[in-house]
């Protein structure tokens, strides 16, 4: 079984409807963090969290909201979707390490399209 | 937080070397430079990380400047699987940014 996890895999829906995106890890992990994927854009940071109280915006967070349940739940939320926040969208998990030596485990992703 | 500077796309051959080159000219000392790369249809995976010393490991080699401004993975057999986008990060302010990475196509 995969370690990250991302329900939906593929979504379709329509502008203004609020869209829930999940991600489950059992690394045992207490970092976890939401990527958005454009094309041409690389991977850009929407929202990280260091364990189940910590929860940071990244460079594009405007337009999400993210929620941490447990140590192995992070989703993310789109209030009222809108045709740009059309993309592919990634979770992401980490230990503990020393800052900067950690490595980041990444789940299949989630394509989402907004009509 | 350090950009990295990364060409759009690279071939080679496979069986032969290939040298992927990274620029991070504003990276701070203590920032490390990881290599990351993302296969058709699948979420990025890890390749390998380092300060200032050189690296080695199963994957990869990485190759970093001696003024830390640049670095460069070091695939020393390219095969068909490693075509792929990769990535150079920069890990700073808790979090790793990506580039636009570089796009490698092997040819048989």
């Amino acid at each position: 079984d995969a370690d990250v996890t991302q329900t939906p895999r593929n979504r379709i829906t329509k502008t203004g409807k609020r869209i829930m995106l999940e991600c489950s890890q059992t690394k045992g992990h207490d970092r976890m963090y939401w990527y958005r994927q454009d094309p041409g854009l690389g991977l850009r940071l929407i929202y990280y969290s260091f364990d189940v109280k910590d929860i940071n915006k990244g460079e594009i967070s405007d337009g999400y909201s993210v929620s941490r349940q447990a140590q192995a739940k992070f989703s993310l939320s789109l209030e009222s979707a809108i045709p740009n926040q059309t993309a592919l969208y990634f979770c992401a998990t980490s230990s503990t390490k020393p800052i900067g030596t950690d490595t980041q485990y990444f789940g299949p992703g989630t394509r989402l399209t907004v009509l | 937080d350090a950009k990295t500077t990364q060409p759009n796309s690279m071939e080679s051959n496979e069986e032969e070397p290939v040298h992927l080159p990274c620029n991070h000219s504003t990276i701070s000392g203590t920032d490390y430079i990881h290599w990351y790369r993302q296969l058709p249809s699948q979420g990025p995976e890890y390749v390998i990380h380092g300060l200032t010393s050189n690296v080695n490991n199963r994957m990869a080699s990485l190759a970093i400047a001696e003024d830390r401004k640049s670095s460069t993975l070091i695939l020393h057999r390219a095969t068909l699987r490693d075509a792929a986008v990769y990535y150079c990060t920069s890990w700073s302010n808790y979090k790793l940014t990506f580039g636009k990475g570089t796009l490698l196509t092997v040819n048989p």
